[in-house]
């Protein structure tokens, strides 16, 4: 079965220092793969895709993730974080269900918290 | 280009009562999504709709239904609300498969209260 694990609920980190978060799936075929922020009281905003070609995405707002297919992870990263990045994180994965429809599959998310 | 509009924003229902949470998308999207977030438990598919006319569960059917007479609206209906079903609800969009985008854009979402 398709699923998406984050595993940090919660992160906190400086203004200015570096931030990962971490993603992994489990498909069975080439994942498309999504990450999202949701700020306070929010809709959910694409970061950046993964579908094919060049492993390492670049996404707005300075954001990166690297597709490892060994270790199935998608993990996002930012060099430097700003104080404007304290939300929620979502990791998703976009798969095809038997009936051939497609489907997103959502990790529990991961809180950042930033420190002044 | 407004996306996808959820109405309302906030609502307070009494157990026992029924409501619509309207969702309508201006992108010309076959499919369309309701999914309702819970603190720690992500983001979790009560329904699906891939063209009007056709919808399908997602894994958290109970106590919904939706309907699809439009490609633009995908309303989503509570009957006899229960606290349970108190939640932050969003519907998202996405275009057909070689169509360009892959990805959901999703609405800002409808915060249900159940007393």
């Amino acid at each position: 079965a398709q699923s998406v694990t984050q595993p940090d609920i919660h992160i906190t980190v400086s203004e200015g220092a570096s931030l990962e978060l971490r993603c992994n799936y489990s498909y069975g075929a080439t994942p498309y793969l999504f990450w999202y922020v949701q700020s306070p009281g929010q809709g959910l905003q694409l970061l950046l895709k993964y579908f094919s070609g060049d492993t390492l995405v670049q996404g707005i707002k300075g954001f990166e993730a690297e597709f490892k297919r060994s270790q199935s992870s998608f993990n996002l990263r930012k060099p430097s974080v700003h104080w404007s990045d304290a939300a929620e994180y979502f990791c998703a994965v976009g798969a095809w269900g038997s009936s051939g429809t497609y489907k997103y599959i959502f990790g529990t998310g991961t809180r950042l918290k930033v420190l002044a | 280009n407004a996306g996808v509009t959820q109405t309302p924003k906030f609502r307070i229902l009494k157990i026992g009562q029924s409501m619509t949470l309207q969702c309508a998308q201006d992108m010309n999207h076959n499919y369309m999504y309701w999914y309702r977030q819970d603190p720690g438990m992500g983001l979790k598919l009560i329904y699906y709709s891939v063209g009007a006319g056709i919808t399908d569960k997602g894994e958290v059917p109970n106590g919904y239904n939706v309907s699809r007479s439009t490609t633009e609206d995908f309303p989503l209906r509570l009957e006899l609300a229960a606290p349970s079903q108190t939640s932050v609800y969003f519907c998202a969009s996405r275009a057909l498969h070689g169509q360009g985008h892959t990805e959901a854009f999703f609405g800002q979402g409808t915060r249900l209260t159940v007393v």
